[in-house]
């Protein structure tokens, strides 16, 4: 079975501070990784994936997140938080590339200025 | 840049009564998922489709909840009759083409049951 824990419901930050989101994984195959974003009252947008070619993977709006098998996680970053990053965040994983997506229950990152 | 179309964006229903959701996939996108997020939590999978066959439909509460995809295109997911815990975000995705393993969402129907 998979699943995903996202350590921290709430993360606050100031504007132009490192943001480092947490996500572990249990899965029993080589999994595929995803970071969602998720806007108020809007659907989910992908910010990055892990599909195991390289272990550091580069998204969009400047997030990046590092898959350590070693550690069962894959926790998201960005070097300079903006208040526009502020949004629920999902981490989801797969057993392939059609499977569906089991999801982490959220982070909700505040940007204060 | 093609989208996940959804309607009705919202919808309020009373108790016991009849609701239906739709969506439309990106253009050439075998794969449709619902999926069902209530407030503070992940979205969860109720319906995957390949075409217009159901490949998991495990997580469905089919006594109430009914979902199609004739000619394999859009899609309808229905709950009849509506209860209080329906009260959700329903969520609908599409993957395929070249990227297949990306699941594209649309903006999603937010339903409230009184």
């Amino acid at each position: 079975a998979q699943s995903v824990t996202q350590l921290g419901s709430h993360v606050s930050v100031s504007e132009g501070a490192l943001v480092l989101l947490r996500c572990n994984y249990s899965s029993s195959v080589p999994p595929y990784l995803f970071w969602y974003v998720q806007y108020p009252n809007q659907g989910l947008q992908l910010l990055l994936k892990y599909t195991s070619a390289a272990t550091l993977v580069k998204g969009i709006n400047g997030f990046e997140a590092e898959f350590k098998k070693s550690e069962t996680s894959f926790h998201l970053t960005k070097p300079s938080a903006h208040m526009s990053d502020a949004a629920e965040y999902f981490c989801a994983v797969s057993r392939s590339n059609t499977d569906k997506l089991i999801f982490g229950t959220g982070t909700r990152l505040q940007v204060f200025p | 840049e093609a989208e996940v179309a959804q309607s009705p964006r919202y919808k309020i229903t009373e108790k016991s009564q009849a609701v239906a959701f739709w969506c439309d996939p990106i253009s050439g996108h075998a794969t449709l998922y619902w999926y069902r997020q209530i407030l503070g939590q992940g979205p969860e999978l109720l319906v995957q489709f390949q075409d217009e066959s159901v490949v998991d439909d495990s997580q469905l509460p089919k006594d109430r909840f009914s979902a199609e995809r004739l000619k394999g295109v859009d899609s309808t997911l229905k709950i009849q009759p509506a209860e209080l815990g329906d009260s959700a975000m329903y969520l609908c995705a599409s993957s395929g083409g070249q990227a297949s393993y990306e699941q594209y969402f649309g903006p999603g129907t937010r339903l409230t049951v009184t």
